[in-house]
């Protein structure tokens, strides 16, 4: 079992729709939780990190963690074109080295 | 530009050539990362490093790979004796970690690098 798993996709929303990207995680990663956002052929940018249960909203994304059940979601409101992109989960543990889901590939459609 | 920079961009190779890349972090970050990533996977851990100290390599790193932070600061990634299987993005990434001396905080944001594509023939 891997240490982070994602559904690879593509995941595909209408222009303006929600689009909620999920991951799992296996207890040896269950600590600290982070969203990055990945163009094709560029390198990740960090969208949100989340540490606590519950929710945590920032403009137009929300990240999800429950920790009982091991997972952390991203939700991406007003979904536009430009959020194309694959998205990766990655988790780290006590503060050591990060574990990286494969992706999400995210498509919007206009 | 005070993001973390990566040098080269793009390297191609013969297969059994030598290659080394450089990081340079952001200025005030004492962590720093290397991983690798292949197409359709997501990024994997090989090294990182606290100040110059090297904390952890990945078991999957073969000792044709070795990396150094000599002064806490830049970081180079060296690959002897390339194979075509080594062909992927080089990225790195910095951390600050701060009170690791009083203790634990909540988390360890790392920001990425452009990364260099490594093309082995």
């Amino acid at each position: 079992q891997k240490e982070v798993e994602q559904n690879s996709g593509p995941l595909s929303v209408p222009e303006g729709a929600i689009a909620s990207l999920n991951c799992t995680y296996s207890d040896r990663v269950s600590q600290s939780f982070f969203w990055y956002r990945q163009y094709s052929g560029k390198s990740p940018e960090l969208i949100m990190s989340i540490y606590s249960n519950g929710d945590k909203e920032d403009g137009r994304f929300t990240a999800q963690l429950n920790k009982a059940s091991q997972y952390v979601s991203l939700l991406i409101r007003d979904s536009q074109p430009s959020d194309s992109a694959t998205y990766l989960c990655a988790a780290q543990y006590n503060f050591n080295k990060f574990y990286f889901g494969s992706g999400t590939k995210l498509n919007v459609k206009p | 530009d005070t993001g973390v920079s990566q040098d080269p961009r793009h390297k191609i190779t013969k297969r059994g050539q030598n290659v080394t890349f450089r990081c340079d972090p952001i200025s005030e970050h004492n962590r720093l990362y290397w991983y690798r990533q292949t197409l359709g996977q997501g990024p994997e851990f090989l090294t990182y490093f606290q100040n110059e100290a090297q904390l952890e390599k990945s078991r999957l790193l073969s000792d044709r790979f070795s990396a150094e932070r000599p002064k806490g600061s830049f970081s180079t990634l060296e690959i002897q004796r390339t194979e075509q299987g080594d062909s992927a993005m080089y990225l790195c990434a910095s951390s600050l970690v701060p009170g690791l001396a009083g203790g634990p905080t909540r988390t360890d944001t790392q920001y990425f690098g452009p990364g260099t594509r490594l093309t082995v023939l």
